[in-house]
């Protein structure tokens, strides 16, 4: 079956330091990979996109970077983290188009203290 | 500018009403549409999309959502609300020309009081 895991869960860490995200894809191959942030008070917005190895896509400037090591890893990163990084990060997958919509990990919370 | 609106914020409906969420959309051609809904620190969860043909869309969980094109909307809809259904709902759209991304708009969080 196809399953997507994310983590950590939760995650908090002051500011400046460095932070590592991971999103892992089962079952399936070749998908398009993305990572998402929600902050409090606003809807979701996306960061990243990957259609495949070592390619990556940023939609907004900012702190975070991203990138796609293997098929179905996708990492998202800082090396100094801001307060304004905090959110809740969800990675999402899609294959073979999106007939059957985005799948979503279940996220994580990341606060910068 | 191309984007996703829901112009409620914060919705609340008594357990047993009617619900209806509002989204509207601003894109050259018709984006494909999709709900998703989000229980408390969870990820999202499909409920139902609309691509092409009738404008009626049955999803999961009893919703339901109709596309309007004249209005550029795609509003979801429940007859009758359980409190399970207490969550924040997001309308989505992946637009017809570019890279087959999906953008949200802001959500609506739906109260469900006894």
């Amino acid at each position: 079956s196809q399953t997507i895991h994310q983590w950590p869960a939760t995650l908090v860490q002051p500011v400046g330091s460095p932070l590592s995200l991971e999103c892992t894809v089962e079952g399936t191959s070749n998908p398009n990979l993305y990572w998402y942030r929600q902050a409090a008070g606003r809807g979701l917005q996306l960061l990243f996109y990957s259609v495949g190895i070592g390619q990556i896509s940023s939609e907004v400037p900012q702190n975070l970077s991203a990138s796609r090591p293997q098929d179905r890893q996708f990492i998202l990163s800082s090396k100094k983290l801001l307060l304004s990084d905090s959110g809740f990060y969800l990675c999402a997958w899609v294959t073979g188009g999106f007939a059957y919509g985005y799948t979503f990990g279940s996220g994580t919370r990341l606060t910068v203290v | 500018a191309q984007s996703v609106t829901q112009p409620d914020i914060h919705i609340t409906v008594s357990e047993g009403a009617s619900l209806e969420l509002r989204c509207n959309y601003s894109y050259g051609a018709t984006p494909y549409l999709f709900w998703y809904v989000q229980s408390p620190g969870q990820g999202l969860q499909l409920l139902l999309k609309y691509f092409s043909g009738d404008t009626l869309v049955q999803g999961i969980k009893g919703f339901e959502a109709e596309f309007k094109r004249s209005q550029s909307s795609f509003n979801l809809r429940k007859p009758s609300v359980h409190w399970s259904d207490a969550a924040e709902y997001f309308c989505a759209v992946v637009p017809q020309t570019g890279a087959n991304n999906l953008f949200f708009g802001t959500g609506t969080r739906l109260t469900v009081i006894p």
